[in-house]
């Protein structure tokens, strides 16, 4: 069974630019969550979406979105980026709904380096 | 707001040692769920243990074990006979059930040959 799936693994980009990430959950899953690591703020939820619909939202400015599709399969968004965005970001996916306190994967991240 | 702390930064034992990681977390909920997560140099986090609040049998799994104390809200994993393919960044994690883990600033544990 494929565990979760991140792309790209590796990108860089300029300041104002925006950068699309995409998860696939492991198969059958389909709750899917975002979180942001950085050496400075460690391990921060970005969003957590169940169904499509998102269920939960860190405390992030708005340029930081994201969407489920009917696959599971999720993107998440950055416009406008920042030099503090540089960062790696990991996706996760659960069974089950998000109340059930399901075992929770990750992916490998997608590392972002701005410039 | 929930909070998670672990109070070690790094630590280092030598290999077959028994190594202890501390992690504290402030709730004010009943039910909620406690992990310990390993994140490797390839970065990828590795579910290590969890833990139901609402069981007070400890969770183990091999050589990997916890002590939960609820009311003094302590969550600390032990690792027994440890490898040297343990030797990474060790995250205490918190939720209620949903996706929204909360994680405290790990622990970087280094076994020594």
């Amino acid at each position: 069974k494929a565990g979760v799936t991140q792309t790209p693994r590796y990108l860089i980009k300029t300041r104002g630019q925006q950068v699309t990430l995409s998860c696939s959950p492991i198969s059958g899953h389909r709750s899917v969550s975002w979180y942001q690591q950085t050496p400075g703020q460690g391990l921060q939820f970005l969003f957590e979406y169940f169904s499509e619909t998102q269920r939960n939202k860190g405390n992030f400015p708005g340029r930081f979105s994201g969407r489920q599709f009917s696959n599971s399969r999720s993107e998440m968004n950055v416009s406008t980026l920042e030099l503090g965005d540089s960062a790696l970001y990991l996706c996760a996916s659960s069974a089950q709904a998000p109340s059930s306190g399901n075992t929770i994967y990750f992916g490998e991240g997608s590392w972002l380096t701005v410039v | 707001a929930q909070t998670v702390t672990q109070s070690q930064p790094e630590m280092s034992v030598q290999e077959a040692e028994t190594v202890t990681l501390s992690c504290t977390y402030d709730t004010s909920e009943n039910n909620y769920y406690l992990f310990w997560y390993k994140q490797p140099p390839s970065r990828q986090m590795i579910l290590v243990i969890r833990q139901e609040a609402y069981k007070q049998q400890n969770a183990t799994e091999n050589r990997f074990s916890v002590n939960f104390q609820k009311a003094a809200k302590s969550f600390s994993l032990k690792i027994s006979d440890s490898q040297l393919g343990d030797t990474a960044m060790y995250f205490c994690a918190f939720t209620q059930g949903a996706q929204k883990l909360v994680f405290g600033q790990g622990t970087r544990l280094t076994i020594n040959p």
